[in-house]
């Protein structure tokens, strides 16, 4: 158990739908991470935050977005969905940039 | 910019058998990190190792070894006496930066290791 709490672990939803996944960081993290992990793809990142504030960004698309709220648990809302959005959704932590990531056991997202 | 490159996209090898994957990065940072994880079939990705641009010195752990190399910016990964519960996807992964902030974790495209029994 990496301490890293994603949810949901499944969701499945239609095109053009919203969907908003949470994770919660490891006790003490102050870094959350959002990956992109989509079928025989590697990880792609999305977004950093780091206590609160946006601190890297990746391919994410201008659908997608994502907060860091003060009690350190991040959400990544995905908006107007399309079918290439299906992927397995990763979360981490670590204790500063740079640091080594704890990852979440993913949300995996369908859309039909 | 930064880039990891892990060229073999599957390799597969028999039980007992020693295999490395290789794994070439890209980076102008003078410090940075340099990373493996392990995916199993059951989809969570675990960490195996950090390694910081200035430590050059090789790492073993048990039946895993890392190599790396400034000069040909490599950082390759051996399992020796391999087995049938190292079968996985094995991402190699780079951070710029020094235990900044900010800093993105960008991962290669993994590798995927069979092991046959």
């Amino acid at each position: 158990d990496s301490g890293v709490t994603q949810t949901p672990k499944h969701l499945i939803t239609a095109t053009g739908q919203r969907v908003t996944l949470r994770c919660s960081p490891r006790s003490g993290d102050l870094s959350v991470y959002w990956y992109q992990q989509s079928l025989d793809q590697g990880l792609q990142f999305l977004i950093q935050y780091y206590n609160g504030e946006e601190r890297a960004k990746g391919n994410i698309l201008e659908r997608f977005s994502a907060q860091q709220f003060p009690d350190l648990h991040s959400e990544l809302n995905l908006s107007s969905l399309e079918l290439g959005d299906s992927a397995l959704y990763f979360c981490a932590s670590s204790a500063k940039g740079a640091g080594e990531l704890f990852f979440g056991e993913g949300s995996r997202l369908t859309v039909l | 910019a930064q880039k990891v490159t892990q060229a073999q996209t599957e390799i597969s090898v028999v039980e007992k058998e020693d295999v490395t994957l290789d794994c070439v990065y890209e980076t102008r940072d003078t410090t940075y990190y340099l990373f493996w994880y392990k995916q199993p079939p059951s989809g969570e990705l675990v960490f195996l190792i950090r390694r910081n641009s200035f430590d050059e010195q090789n790492e073993i752990s048990g039946r895993y070894s890392w190599n790396f190399q400034k000069s040909t910016s490599s950082f390759n990964f051996t399992i020796t006496a391999s087995q049938v519960v190292d079968s996985a996807v094995y991402f190699c992964a780079l951070s710029g930066g020094w235990y900044s902030s900010a800093s993105k974790i960008i991962f290669g495209s993994g590798t995927r290791l069979s092991i046959r029994p």
